[in-house]
């Protein structure tokens, strides 16, 4: 059975770091590109980040770009996401989200729980 | 790509016949995906590729459309269907999705 759970999420101030973990099992995690995607409370679905699953194509959206860095141990079966220089606007539940092998068109077929991300003073 | 999702929301029954409309600001071949979330789950993956439904979605679910306009269309809306559906496109990054639909009793 497939299963991402992500942690990490928290209360930050802005300007602040944090990094969100996704520990994936029961799928060959590094034959698979990952995502990252955030839901602002009581808001749509915000694509944030995306990673092939060598490391080699790597896409963030504009409003994180420069700020947020995705990452992968597939040695670990995890996936990471870096969020420094944090907003308020950030606050959000955050995704992980698996698509199988390198079909990004394919859409994303699992994803974790979600971890909430607080960005206030 | 804006991708414009209508009804914002609406009102059903079960056993109604239900459909859901994705339009994007241009064309993305058959690149789009349906997402169904429940209050406080992650989405769950519907359809892909337009119209190839999920492995474990019930057949009442069906998706179609390519370019620029595309539907959900629920058969016969069940009590578990109550839900809110996305679109999302994955023609070209950054993938988009939809504003989302809320389907209420």
């Amino acid at each position: 059975e497939v299963q991402l759970v992500e942690s990490g999420g928290g209360l930050v101030k802005p300007g602040g770091s944090l990094r969100l973990s996704c520990a994936a099992s029961g799928f060959s995690f590094s034959s698979d590109s990952m995502n990252w995607v955030r839901q602002a409370p009581g808001k749509g679905l915000e694509w944030v980040s995306s990673t092939s699953s060598g490391s080699d194509y790597i896409y963030y959206a504009d409003s994180v770009k420069g700020r947020f860095t995705i990452s992968r141990d597939n040695a670990k079966n995890s996936l990471y996401l870096q969020m420094d220089s944090l907003r308020a606007e950030d606050t959000a539940v955050y995704y992980c989200a698996r698509t199988p092998n390198e079909d990004f068109w394919s859409g994303y077929w699992n994803w974790g729980q979600g971890t909430l991300v607080t960005v206030s003073s | 790509i804006q991708l414009t999702q209508s009804p914002s929301s609406l009102s059903a029954s079960v056993g109604d016949r239900v459909t859901i409309t994705c339009r994007a600001s241009q064309g993305i071949s058959s690149f789009l995906a349906w997402y169904q979330q429940k209050p406080g789950k992650a989405p769950k993956l519907l359809i892909y590729a337009a119209s190839t439904l999920q492995r474990g979605v019930p057949s009442r679910f069906s998706g179609s459309g390519s370019g620029t306009d595309f539907t959900l269309t629920i058969s016969s809306l069940q009590p578990e269907d109550f839900a809110t559906y996305f679109c999302q496109q994955l023609h070209v990054f950054p993938p988009t999705f939809g504003g989302g639909t809320k389907v209420e009793i």
